[in-house]
């Protein structure tokens, strides 16, 4: 079984500040995805990262998947309220027509006005 | 569009009930996969299918049942309701960017609780 580790579980911060969301595995993806989760909802896709050393920009928050493939990051300059949320990294398997993906378990953070 | 769409939104059964969580999507995707979401534990793939007719395990298969006739419908049977499946239950459906990457949309969810 593969395993996403996420840290930190939680995060809380004020507003204005910057922080980074780190994704870890011992496995290699064929590519990660983020989601972010608000109360009540299901988790909606931010982006997919499928090249080594890919960076993606949305807005403020910057992904990018690590060169050897097993560990993402996510950065978010100037955080604001809006962006409270579960932040959960998923992965795909490399290799085969293996469609799962296996989801860390996520980073809480609430961004305090 | 409406997306992906899950009824019902809240339900309690006993322990031993049966009942079926339904999910419908209309974007035409291939792909359908049903999650739960414990605390503490993220989100754990119970069964997935990858078209009309063809379903297989995921990590958390045990009490839990589906079937896929049709591409729009994919629901989850629970067979004899036990404490342990209280859960949210996520709903997602998915298409393939390329053989790399499948982007999943999720329904709103199905808070159960089995007492």
């Amino acid at each position: 079984t593969q395993l996403l580790e996420q840290s930190p579980q939680f995060l809380s911060i004020q507003e204005g500040e910057n922080l980074t969301v780190y994704c870890n595995s011992s496995s290699v993806f064929s590519s990660l995805q983020w989601y972010r989760q608000e109360p009540g909802e299901g988790p909606v896709l931010l982006v997919t990262v499928v090249t080594g050393g890919e960076v993606k920009k949305l807005k403020r928050l910057t992904f990018q998947f690590g060169d050897a493939r097993k560990d993402s990051s996510l950065h978010i300059t100037a955080a604001q309220p809006g962006d409270t949320g579960l932040y959960l990294c998923a992965g795909m398997n490399s290799g085969g027509s293996n469609y799962k993906l296996t989801f860390g378990k996520g980073t809480l953070l609430t961004v305090n006005p | 569009n409406a997306g992906v769409t899950q009824t019902p939104k809240f339900q309690v059964l006993k322990t031993g009930q049966s009942m079926t969580l339904q999910c419908a999507q209309d974007m035409n995707h291939e792909y359908m996969s049903w999650y739960r979401q414990d605390p503490g534990m993220g989100l754990r793939l119970i069964h997935y299918s990858v078209g009309a007719g063809i379903t297989d395990q995921g990590e958390v298969p045990n009490g839990y049942n589906v079937s896929r006739s049709t591409t729009e419908d994919f629901p989850l049977r629970l067979l004899s309701a036990a404490p342990s499946q209280t859960s949210v239950y996520f709903c997602a459906s998915s298409y393939s960017l390329s053989g790399w990457s499948y982007e999943q949309y999720f329904g709103p969810g199905t808070r159960l609780t089995v007492t």
